[in-house]
């Protein structure tokens, strides 16, 4: 079992759609969690950061950590075209600055 | 947010050359910088840790002779692909963070190619 899961899609929406994107882990250590957003050929882009449970919103994006169910989600609201990108989350524990990964989920937002 | 730059953006090279990929944090001091590489549609893949001032830290698979890693300054930080070969055609990213920080900031990512 990877550490990480996160359904690699792609995920196809019509623009405006509101976006749900998720990732469940197995190490119950992680505290911190993030989520990046990757165009194809880029370096990856810190979009969301936090830190054990909650919700953070930022503009359109808001993201949620479930520390007890070991599951984080991505929501987008109002997508956009220029929201079509691979969408990473990241998470790492106490002590250590070691990223792990999901798969990455493939979003196309279509006009 | 912090800016790390990667530089080249793509390199094509003949099989059996080294080339050296450069990875700086422009506005902030980074002990540590790590180093992925990203096959197509895959997730990102850590190599190595690279730590200012001491030997890089290898992840289980990389080789160390092959992947050379050299962390001289506080803002810098390269990796070397020596004796490469067409399978090592792959993305290579950096990544450094704040000191004390945990969000990582990702450089613009390396495109090899090796014919």
């Amino acid at each position: 079992q990877k550490e990480v899961e996160q359904d690699p899609g792609p995920l196809s929406v019509p623009e405006g759609a509101i976006v749900s994107l998720n990732c469940t882990y197995s190490n119950s250590a992680f505290q911190y969690f993030m989520w990046y957003r990757q165009y194809s050929r880029k370096g990856p882009e810190l979009l969301m950061y936090t830190y054990s449970s909650g919700n953070k919103e930022d503009g359109r994006f808001t993201a949620q950590v479930d520390k007890s169910s070991k599951y984080i989600s991505l929501f987008i609201r109002d997508s956009q075209p220029s929201d079509s990108a691979t969408y990473l989350c990241a998470m790492s524990g106490a002590g250590t600055d070691k990223l792990i990964f999901g798969t990455g989920t493939r979003l196309q937002v279509f006009p | 947010g912090a800016v790390v730059s990667q530089h080249p953006s793509w390199v094509i090279c003949k099989s059996g050359t080294s080339v050296k990929i450069e990875c700086r944090s422009l506005d902030f001091q980074a002990t540590t910088m790590f180093w992925y590489r990203q096959f197509p549609k895959q997730s990102l893949m850590l190599m190595a840790t690279s730590n200012e001032g001491s030997k890089a830290t290898y992840e289980q698979g990389v080789e160390k002779d092959k992947f050379l890693i050299n962390h001289a300054s506080l803002t810098l930080s390269t990796l070397t692909v020596t004796s490469a070969h067409p399978e090592d055609s792959s993305f290579y990213i950096c990544s450094a963070s704040l000191q004390g920080g945990t969000e990582a900031f990702f450089g613009q990512g390396t495109r090899l190619t090796v014919v």
